[in-house]
């Protein structure tokens, strides 16, 4: 059974902050995301990785930086915090090599719910 | 650049009524479309996807149909039940198979 973890369900941060989450995968998968979650908007893209110290920029990457020093693990950075950036952030995984992985299904954490203050 | 739209963004039924929830994607060379289902406190979970050289599948209670030339695809409930309440979001992938476009998301209630 996938399972992807995401080190905090809530976070309070203050405007400034440098702000790290954690995300691990147990199955091995090559690729891993960031994305945030607001309403009305979906789901959106911020970084992803299909191999370990690999990072591509997705859609919003502003004010944001990622690490994947181990293939299980991608963490999201925030350099420094600000208002806008409260949001629900949402990690996922899926397994296969770049350009063979369209039809893999992609497995999701259970969100963190990041408050800026 | 490319995009997902999904309509409507909140649905009301009645249990046991059927629900409809439509996307339109823009970008031609997407060949996979997932349906996710978001409970209340959790990520998204697959429930269903379709490729683009299938125009229906089916599982169950849901369904999900595919129309290429129009670049529509539905996703259809039956004898929806409390516990399919939940926020469920389309999306589409291709091209280079790597980045998922998600629509904005729908709100479905089913009233006891």
């Amino acid at each position: 059974d996938v399972k992807v973890t995401q080190s905090s369900r809530y976070l309070v941060k203050r405007t400034g902050e440098k702000v790290f989450l954690e995300c691990v995968q147990d199955m091995d998968h090559e690729n891993m995301f960031w994305y945030r979650q607001d309403p009305g908007l979906g789901l959106r893209l911020i970084y992803f990785s299909y191999d370990v110290k690999m990072k591509e920029k997705g859609d919003i990457p502003e004010g944001y930086s990622v690490s994947r020093e181990k293939k299980e693990r991608f963490s999201l950075i925030l350099e420094s915090a600000s208002t806008n950036q409260t949001s629900m952030y949402l990690c996922a995984s899926r397994p296969g090599s770049r350009g063979l992985s369209s039809y893999n299904e992609q497995f999701f954490g259970p969100g963190t719910r990041l408050t800026v203050l | 650049g490319e995009n997902v739209e999904q309509h409507p963004s909140t649905l009301s039924v009645q249990e046991g009524d059927s629900a409809v929830i439509k996307c339109t994607y823009s970008d031609s060379a997407s060949n996979y479309f997932p349906w996710y289902k978001q409970e209340l406190g959790k990520g998204p979970q697959l429930i269903i996807d379709i490729r683009s050289n299938v125009g229906e599948k089916k599982d169950q209670r849901i369904a999900v149909t595919l129309n290429k030339t129009a670049k529509h695809f539905s996703l259809h409930i039956t004898e929806t039940q409390p516990e399919d309440s939940a926020v469920y979001f389309c999306a589409a992938r291709g091209g280079g198979g790597f980045k998922t476009i998600f629509g904005a998301g729908t709100r479905l209630f089913v009233k006891a």
